[in-house]
């Protein structure tokens, strides 16, 4: 069974400011897909980022970026510039290739003070 | 876009009752999940369904059933509500493609109380 932990259940950053959210997992699987999940408060869910495992590359998109350490099974969320509509609840998650449902963590609360 | 519409965004049941949740998706997306979600625990999936009649149990499927009668819409029942079922309820979905990519769609969530 995969697992996986958010060690920070809440961040703080200022506005334009640059944050990091931490996520390990424990997984025996050869391939897999991770993600960052966003819940704004009182709205939907939303993907923010995907990372497939068996691409080297760290995947990028606008300011969120992510640390992807194959070895070490962690994957970070960098946030460039924050911004006061990143206040949400993130949320790790992964995903076997095998084609099973996603395991999330237990979620990070970051708020982008002004 | 995508839009998934859970039908009640905040109920209040009493002890006992049957409460149905309802979520409907407009993206024939032939996935769809149901989570759990409690504050320190992250989402819980309950039960998902990968085509019209079809059922699996998630991690914590008791207390609860599903119905997936037609491929848009895809319900929750507590048969008999208990207070430690007071939670946030999250419905996906997600298309066949999406089954391993695991991109979700969500709904808003809806806030159930248990007195």
């Amino acid at each position: 069974a995969q697992t996986v932990t958010q060690s920070q259940p809440e961040m703080s950053v200022q506005e334009a400011e640059t944050v990091t959210l931490s996520c390990t997992y424990d997984t025996s699987e050869s391939n897999y897909y991770l993600f960052w999940y966003k819940q704004p408060p009182s709205r939907q869910m939303i993907l923010v980022i995907r990372q497939e495992a068996y691409k080297q590359q760290n995947a990028t998109e606008n300011r969120f970026s992510v640390n992807f350490q194959k070895a070490a099974k962690s994957f970070s969320l960098k946030i460039s510039d924050s911004q006061l509509g990143d206040t949400a609840m993130y949320f790790c998650a992964f995903n076997p290739d095998s084609g099973s449902r996603l395991t999330f963590g237990e979620g990070t609360q970051l708020t982008v003070n002004p | 876009d995508v839009k998934v519409t859970q039908s009640s965004r905040y109920l209040v049941k009493r002890t006992g009752e049957k409460v149905f949740l309802e979520c409907v998706q407009d993206m024939d997306h032939e996935n769809m999940f149901w989570y759990r979600q409690d504050p320190g625990l992250g989402l819980r999936l309950i039960y998902f369904s990968y085509d019209v009649k079809m059922k699996e149990k998630g991690d914590i499927p008791e207390g609860y059933s599903v119905s997936r009668e037609k491929k848009e819409r895809f319900s929750l029942i507590l048969e008999s509500a208990s207070t430690n079922q007071t939670s946030m309820y999250l419905c996906a979905s997600s298309s066949s493609s999406g089954w391993n990519t695991g991109e979700l769609f969500f709904g808003e969530g809806s806030r159930l109380t248990v007195l």
